[in-house]
């Protein structure tokens, strides 16, 4: 079974604050996904990354950076935190496409920032 | 470019009761096309994917969809409602191999006991 975990399921920070979301994998995937989820919007791409070190932007990057030192990691940054950025994340996976092209999603992290 | 739409953000259907969810899809590509579901305070899991094999795909807990490149649509069905439905479901489309996933904005599925 693939795990997908994430490190802290709410997190409370404060305005202008710098935080951290961790995502880790223990299937040896490449690909590596973060997505924010919000009422009425459905899910959406924050950053992705194909391997280690390399990134790519997704659809919402803006107030947001991510790290992937290594494989098996992808983290997830705010610079500094704002009320906008109140939400749902979700990490996920992408297995090969010969092993079935799937997207596993770790249990989200609920980001309050006030 | 790829994008869906589901129609419906709210679909309220009673035990029993035929469960249909739509999804339409636009893709540049012959699309590959995914059904997730969402359990509250749970992340996503798959619940189906069509990748251009049987038009007709069966999933997890007696749910099915069928791709008509026709209707460009890729609805969702269970013949008979359970109360453990309950849940959100998100269509999504890719153009496969590496290409990330576009996801619809999701529907919030109630069974009525």
């Amino acid at each position: 079974d693939v795990k997908v975990t994430q490190s802290s399921r709410y997190l409370v920070k404060r305005t202008g604050e710098k935080v951290f979301l961790e995502c880790v994998q223990d299937m040896d995937h490449e690909n590596m996904f973060w997505y924010r989820q919000d009422p009425g919007l459905g899910l959406r791409l924050i950053y992705f990354s194909y391997d280690v070190k390399m990134k790519e932007k997704g659809d919402i990057p803006e107030g947001y950076s991510v790290s992937r030192e290594k494989k098996e990691r992808f983290s997830l940054i705010l610079e500094s935190a704002s009320t906008n950025q109140t939400s749902m994340y979700l990490c996920a996976t992408l297995s090969p496409w010969g092993q079935g092209g799937e997207q596993y999603f770790g249990p989200g992290t609920r980001l309050t920032v006030t | 470019a790829q994008s869906v739409t589901q129609l419906g953000s709210h679909v309220s259907v009673s035990e029993g009761a035929l469960v249909l969810l739509r999804c339409n899809y636009s893709s540049s590509v012959p699309p590959y096309l995914f059904w997730y579901v969402q359990y509250p305070n749970q992340g996503l899991q798959l619940l189906l994917k069509y990748t251009s094999a049987a038009t007709l795909v069966k999933g997890i807990n007696g749910f099915e969809a069928e791709f008509k490149k026709s209707e460009t649509s890729f609805h969702l069905t269970k013949p008979s409602a359970h109360m453990s439905d309950a849940a959100e479901y998100f269509c999504a489309v890719s153009g496969g191999g590496n290409e990330k996933l576009t996801f619809g904005t999701g529907t919030r599925l109630t069974i009525i006991p």
